[in-house]
């Protein structure tokens, strides 16, 4: 059974940092690109970035460019996503996401809360 | 970036009745290298991540109900619910992975009139 669970979301200030983390089990994980996806609360779905299958590759939406870092480490089946300049509109929901050209596996999320 | 809009934001089917949404983006969505549109629709209820019920606009996920179906091309989309369920009270939302960033719809909240 595919598994994919988040960890790490936190309340923070503006301005901080914060890395979510994201297990995978019950498939390859090398095999398959890995996405984060977003959602502030109330809000709809907003994609945040992607990760080729080897770690060669990454894109990141034009809100999080410079600030967010998605990587991964095949040998231990993690996704991680470095969060920094944390910003309140970055308040949401994320969501770990395997992709085979859609998106077909959904963490539960983990919620990451900035606010002063 | 590709806009994805939807229709209607909201509606309210009896149950047993057909529910028909309706997705849009700003440019095509058909990838030339095998002729199939890369658009995937998901439903989220309350409190749950989303799940994917069609891809490549018209393809049921395995173990979705058949009463879930997706057509169009190009530019317009159509996610159908031919017998509305009370379980299928949810958001649906269409999304596009043609390109980079990937977008959604603003999503579709659908109830039982």
């Amino acid at each position: 059974e595919v598994q994919l669970v988040e960890s790490g979301g936190d309340l923070l200030q503006p301005g901080g940092s914060l890395r979510l983390s994201c297990a995978a089990s019950g498939f390859t994980f090398s095999n398959y690109w890995m996405h984060w996806v977003r959602q502030a609360p109330g809000k709809g779905l907003v994609w945040v970035s992607r990760i080729k299958s080897d770690g060669s590759s990454t894109s990141y939406a034009d809100s999080v460019k410079g600030r967010f870092t998605i990587s991964r480490d095949n040998a231990k089946n993690m996704l991680y996503l470095q969060m920094n300049s944390l910003r309140a509109e970055d308040t949401a929901v994320y969501y770990c996401v395997r992709s085979s050209w859609y998106f077909d596996y959904w963490g539960q999320g983990t919620l990451v809360t900035v606010s002063s | 970036d590709i806009v994805m809009t939807q229709s209607p934001d909201s509606l309210a089917v009896s149950l047993g009745e057909r529910a028909t949404i309706n997705c849009k983006s700003s440019q095509s969505v058909l990838y030339s290298s095998n002729n199939k549109n890369s658009l995937a629709w998901y439903q989220q209820k309350p409190g749950q991540p989303p799940k994917v019920l069609i891809y490549w606009a018209s393809t049921r996920e395995s173990g979705v109900p058949d009463r879930f179906s997706g057509s169009g091309s190009g530019t317009d989309f159509t996610l159908t619910i031919s017998s509305l369920q009370a379980e299928d009270v949810a958001v649906y939302y269409c999304q596009q992975y043609y390109s980079i960033p990937f977008t959604f719809g603003p999503g579709t909240k659908v109830d039982v009139k």
